[in-house]
């Protein structure tokens, strides 16, 4: 049973326009991380998010506790901002993980 | 801006053979975590580590893993006997408090093949 499920699993997009990526989870957690990783394969942590809205420059995170729903958006998205998106929910001390969504934004 | 080390970034082995993998979490942190991804695969919770102890394994963390905290700095993760099924990418990464109260800071990861 797979957890967390993250959409769409490809995105291609124009530079410029806005993204939005989506992740719901089937349990009680105790927060939700928005992760990104490079095609080398590093993982940076975005967000970690436990209720409400959050935002990083062009970045956006929102959770839903109640619907157990999150999306990160990506505003004026470059290309430099493709990446895979990986959405994770910690339970205690650990933590499961979607598949990701890879992201490809053309110039 | 401090960050997670890991060593080596890659490592070939024999099947059957021993590995260690080595981590330097952010000094300040007191909870440690193992992951890993197989090619192509989502990444995979393996453990957590506080106070000089395993908090968390999952199923994949069986007898044939361990991690130990041999001295102030260094996490390490040991693979007896490794397997082909082995070959992935092994992230480290670390926090201040635990599960969901701090953000996960994760090395570059060792990725590991096994002929």
């Amino acid at each position: 049973k797979n957890e967390v499920e993250q959409s769409p699993q490809n995105l291609t997009a124009q530079e410029g326009e806005f993204i939005t990526i989506n992740c719901s989870y089937s349990v009680g957690i105790s927060a939700l991380h928005w992760l990104q990783q490079h095609p080398g394969g590093g993982i940076v942590s975005l967000f970690m998010l436990s209720s409400g809205k959050k935002k990083h420059g062009r970045l956006i995170a929102t959770i839903n506790i109640q619907e157990k729903h999150s999306s990160l958006h990506i505003t004026a998205s470059h290309p430099r901002d493709s990446a895979v998106y990986i959405c994770a929910v910690s339970f205690n001390n650990d933590m499961r993980f979607g598949a990701g969504t890879r992201l490809t934004v053309k110039p | 801006e401090p960050e997670v080390t890991q060593t080596p970034s890659h490592q070939v082995t024999q099947m059957g053979q021993e590995v260690i993998l080595r981590c330097v979490p952010i000094s300040n942190h007191l909870y440690f975590y193992w992951y890993r991804q197989i090619l192509g695969q989502k990444v995979e919770f393996l453990v957590s580590f506080y106070n000089n102890e395993i908090s968390e394994k999952s199923e994949i963390f069986d007898d044939q893993f361990s991690v130990e905290r041999p001295d102030g700095s260094n996490f390490t993760l040991k693979i007896r006997s490794t397997k082909l099924e082995d070959s992935a990418m092994y992230f480290c990464a670390s926090s201040e408090q635990a599960g969901g109260r701090s953000e996960q800071y994760f090395g570059p990861g060792t990725r590991l093949t096994v002929t």
